[in-house]
């Protein structure tokens, strides 16, 4: 009962580099998330996905681009990281059928950005 | 936005007493959820309370909704160390809108 899981757990890059940020889930739920977490700001919702290939905007994108090949996997890359991308970051899945009812959060990746 | 906003943002009591959190929403909801997040841990589903129920309870747990006043409240009855985290709400609004998150209450149950 893997659930989902995220990898990195801890994360260490320069302003610049790109980085990816992997999320896996073993659940087959079509929706999948990515959300940053910063004080004073709460959980932003950066990208969502409906199902493979399908993805869409949350409230803060720049910066971020995501892709869904396959229905467990859904990566969030950074193509030029920023000191301001320092957060953390959560996926969570749903179920298709309620996906706006309970999700499911990863352990989160934590990521600095120097 | 409608993001919910919790009330307090941090709470502190003693073990044994009774926590009671807010939240407030700007539009109408199909349901609000309450999320539990322990220290460098993800988010945990609590509990999900439609917007035709008033009332629903899960152990320890029970939250209100008032759809008229825009707002919920978590009670956590007779606390326990282990319920120390943040707790936050998250509104879906009607429509095709995702999830929206609060900022949280910090809670911090005293042994």
């Amino acid at each position: 009962d893997a659930g989902i899981t995220q990898s990195p757990r801890y994360k260490i890059t320069e302003t610049g580099r790109q980085v990816t940020l992997m999320c896996h889930q073993t659940w087959s739920h079509s929706y999948m998330f990515w959300y940053r977490q910063d004080l004073g700001h709460g959980l932003r919702l950066i990208y969502y996905s409906a199902a493979a290939d399908i993805t869409d905007k949350g409230e803060v994108p720049d910066g971020y681009v995501v892709s869904r090949s396959k229905t467990e996997n859904f990566p969030l890359t950074l193509e030029s990281a920023t000191r301001s991308q320092t957060s953390v970051y959560f996926c969570a899945s749903s179920d298709g059928n309620r996906r706006k009812e309970t999700q499911y959060f990863g352990p989160g990746t934590r990521l600095l950005v120097l | 936005s409608q993001q919910g906003e919790e009330d307090p943002q941090a709470l502190s009591i003693q073990e044994g007493e009774n926590a009671t959190m807010n939240c407030s929403y700007k539009t109408s909801i199909n349901n609000l959820q309450w999320y539990r997040q322990n220290s460098g841990r993800g988010l945990v589903h609590l509990i999900l309370i439609r917007s035709n129920e008033r009332e629903k309870h899960s152990g320890r747990l029970r939250v209100t909704l008032d759809t008229s006043k825009k707002s919920s409240s978590l009670l956590i009855t007779a606390s326990r160390a282990a319920d120390t985290a943040s707790y936050f709400c998250a509104t879906d609004a009607r429509g095709n809108t995702p999830l929206v998150f609060g900022k949280g209450t910090r809670l911090s149950v005293i042994a």
